[in-house]
């Protein structure tokens, strides 16, 4: 069973520059969802994608955006980076419903300078 | 309000003594009750679950959580600490009040000493 992977693991953008992160789901989940944690703090909630649709979305600007392909793989891009962006992107996916646990991969760190 | 509030960012322990990491949530619905663990530069694991069954649950190395209603809280304990229980641990809520997504607690640094 494979699990949840990220790409890349390490990234450094600038200010005003855009980035795009992809995560590959666990064998069989069709839900995947993001989460940003900032240095210190817990992981918030960006959005959530079911099928290929978004179906929940956290308190993030629309330069959020992401994208869930038929093979369930997601992508999470940011539009005109900024400085508080700088963090820990944890994609997890699961096999929907309430009840699923989600199963995280190990985040892609972005530095914005 | 805060949805769920771990209420210590640093516990401190020695090697074989008892383990208690507090969490308290707030939600007019039930909630499913989850702790997740992150050790350094890993994604989150998942220690154990909560989903209206046995108030008592039992998770993976050792650790348990027990549902308190009345208290509306969600403990994390483990008989005995051993060192590779360093990491930091998450408390997390989801319920229909929060548009069933998962609400994280800002989590607490468990050290663990020899």
């Amino acid at each position: 069973e494979t699990g949840v992977t990220q790409s890349p693991t390490h990234l450094i953008k600038t200010r005003g520059q855009q980035v795009t992160l992809r995560c590959s789901s666990q064998s069989g989940h069709n839900t995947v969802s993001w989460y940003q944690q900032a240095l210190g703090q817990g992981p918030q909630f960006i959005f959530q994608y079911y099928r290929e649709e978004e179906n929940g979305r956290g308190n993030f600007p629309p330069r959020f955006s992401g994208l869930q392909f038929p093979n369930y793989s997601s992508e999470l891009n940011v539009n005109a980076l900024e400085l508080d962006d700088s963090a820990l992107y944890l994609c997890a996916s699961s096999l929907g419903g309430s009840n699923s646990p989600l199963h995280f991969g190990n985040g892609t760190r972005l530095t914005v300078t | 309000a805060q949805s769920v509030t771990q209420l210590d960012s640093h516990v401190s322990v020695s090697e074989g003594t008892p383990v208690l990491l507090r969490c308290n949530y707030s939600s007019s619905y039930s909630p499913s009750l989850f702790w997740y663990v992150q050790h350094p530069n890993k994604g989150l694991q998942l220690l154990l679950k909560y989903t209206s069954a046995a108030t008592l649950v039992k998770g993976i190395n050792g650790f348990e959580a027990e549902f308190k209603k009345s208290e509306t809280s969600f403990h994390l304990t483990k008989p005995s600490a051993h060192m590779s229980d360093a990491a930091e641990y998450f408390c997390v809520v989801r319920t229909l009040e929060y548009g069933n997504k998962l609400v994280f607690g800002a989590g607490t640094i468990l050290r663990v000493k020899s």
